[in-house]
């Protein structure tokens, strides 16, 4: 079956600093991928999407990739702020017995010190 | 516009209870899903509805049943509940729950079995 696989959290990360999350996945399909993050005591925000393979999402300075070669899409922004401390989840979208099923990462924990 | 909107936002049930959840999908989406979100993990897939139909379900036990209405708000059941059922319980709408598109989430209903 389909799977995401996310870095071990939490990230910790002073302000300004740049960032990688890194996500890799498997598909038996051509899913579109996306990042989603979750603010505490909240549901998850779609942060940024990308449908097919070299296509860049891009949202609030943050970006990321569909690397198909290496079934990758790493999330990265430059500089950081305290406001980014959140927990991102990557998730794919793939056919499965005629709809499109999400899977989730276990996400990763950002945390931002000023 | 209104996002999607669970109730009750908190709840808390003994083991052998049943329980149900609602929500309310943004206006004009017609497919709605359910996930369920322990502690420190991603969203785990337990049902999606498009236009009142089941479209997939994930890997829980038949403990667990849905329904969608013609207004396309959707419950959630729970019958026996068990204290691994404590979790919190997502659910998200889409315009169609096609390959590309996202998840809005509501802010979930935490259930806590004692």
């Amino acid at each position: 079956g389909d799977s995401v696989t996310q870095m071990e959290g939490p990230v910790t990360l002073s302000e300004e600093a740049f960032l990688t999350i890194n996500c890799t996945y498997t598909a038996t399909g051509y899913p579109s991928l996306f990042w989603y993050v979750q603010y505490p005591g909240e549901g998850l925000q779609l942060l940024l999407k990308a449908t097919k393979a070299d296509d860049k999402g891009s949202n609030k300075g943050f970006e990321a990739t569909y690397r198909k070669e290496t079934t990758s899409f790493h999330l990265e922004k430059g500089s950081v702020q305290v406001s980014d401390s959140a927990v991102y989840f990557c998730a794919l979208s793939d056919a499965s017995g005629g709809s499109y099923i999400p899977t989730f990462g276990r996400g990763t924990s950002l945390i931002v010190h000023p | 516009d209104a996002g999607v909107t669970q109730s009750p936002t908190h709840l808390i049930k003994t083991r052998g209870q049943h329980v149900t959840l609602r929500c309310s999908p943004i206006s004009g989406h017609k497919s709605v899903s359910w996930y369920q979100q322990v502690l420190g993990q991603g969203p785990q897939f337990i049902f999606q509805y498009y236009e009142k139909e089941e479209r997939g379900r994930g890997n829980f036990p038949d403990r667990f049943s849905a329904r969608q209405f013609p207004n396309y708000s959707s419950e959630l059941n729970v019958n026996a509940l068990l204290l691994g059922d404590s979790a919190l319980y997502l659910c998200a709408s889409s315009l169609v729950g096609g390959r590309d598109q996202p998840q809005h989430f509501g802010d979930g209903t935490r259930l806590s079995i004692l």
